[in-house]
């Protein structure tokens, strides 16, 4: 099973180039999310999404974009590209709503991204 | 505002000692809590998932417990290993179906 795939893995940008992350997952999950991981942080929620064409805003949005037009792909935009982007960016995936059931949140293995 | 607290922020044990990770939140009114595991590069492993029904939760030589009244959790490792190594995260449910996320614990369990 490939669960929850990312990609790139690693990814150095120039200041106010653009760039998409990719996630996509084959567990046909309604609910998928983007975090943030900062070094010695933990995981701040970027965007989600309830289901196909549904997306929202979470913690920390600016400077980011989301789109969600199949069930299985929820890419994340960076449209100018600064050096508070540098950080670890994480996809999730759930088919409940976690926190309120016992269904698990997957995770990729992450996105390393340097703004330089 | 819903926060998660993780203590200590990093941890050195001699291989084969017991020990414990503590986790503490500001919302008792969680569902659950989780315990995840973060190798260093890579994504998170779901490590143990407690129902607010429960009390405790078990998977080899991991035990997890939830006290709710108390807003703690902790994480107890048993005759560790350097395999063990990693950093350790809890996380509850957020008002956006996420996770609320603490900082973790690093732990490095010496040979």
């Amino acid at each position: 099973n490939a669960g929850v795939t990312q990609t790139p893995k690693f990814r150095i940008l120039k200041i106010g180039q653009s760039m998409t992350l990719q996630c996509t997952q084959d567990m046909n999950h309604n609910y998928m999310y983007w975090y943030r991981q900062d070094p010695g942080m933990g995981l701040k929620l970027i965007y989600y999404s309830v289901g196909a064409g549904i997306t929202d805003k979470g913690e920390v949005p600016n400077g980011y974009n989301v789109s969600r037009s199949t069930t299985e792909d929820f890419p994340l935009r960076l449209e100018l590209a600064a050096p508070s982007q540098t950080s670890v960016y994480f996809c999730a995936s759930s088919y409940t709503r976690v926190g309120y059931s016992n269904q698990p949140q997957h995770f990729g293995d992450g996105t390393r991204l340097s703004i330089l | 505002k819903q926060e998660v607290t993780q203590i200590p922020a990093a941890l050195s044990v001699p291989e084969g000692e017991n020990l414990v990770l503590n986790c503490s939140f500001t919302d008792s009114a969680i569902y659950n809590l989780q315990w995840f595991r973060q190798d260093p590069g890579k994504g998170l492993t779901s490590l143990l998932l407690i129902q607010s029904s429960q009390r405790e939760q078990t998977s080899g030589r991991l035990n997890a417990s939830l006290d709710k009244s108390s807003g703690r959790s902790t994480l107890y490792i048993a005759a560790s290993q350097p395999g063990d190594s990693a950093t350790y995260l809890c996380a509850h449910g957020g008002s956006q179906g996420n996770l609320i996320f603490g900082k973790g614990t690093k732990l490095s369990v010496k040979p």
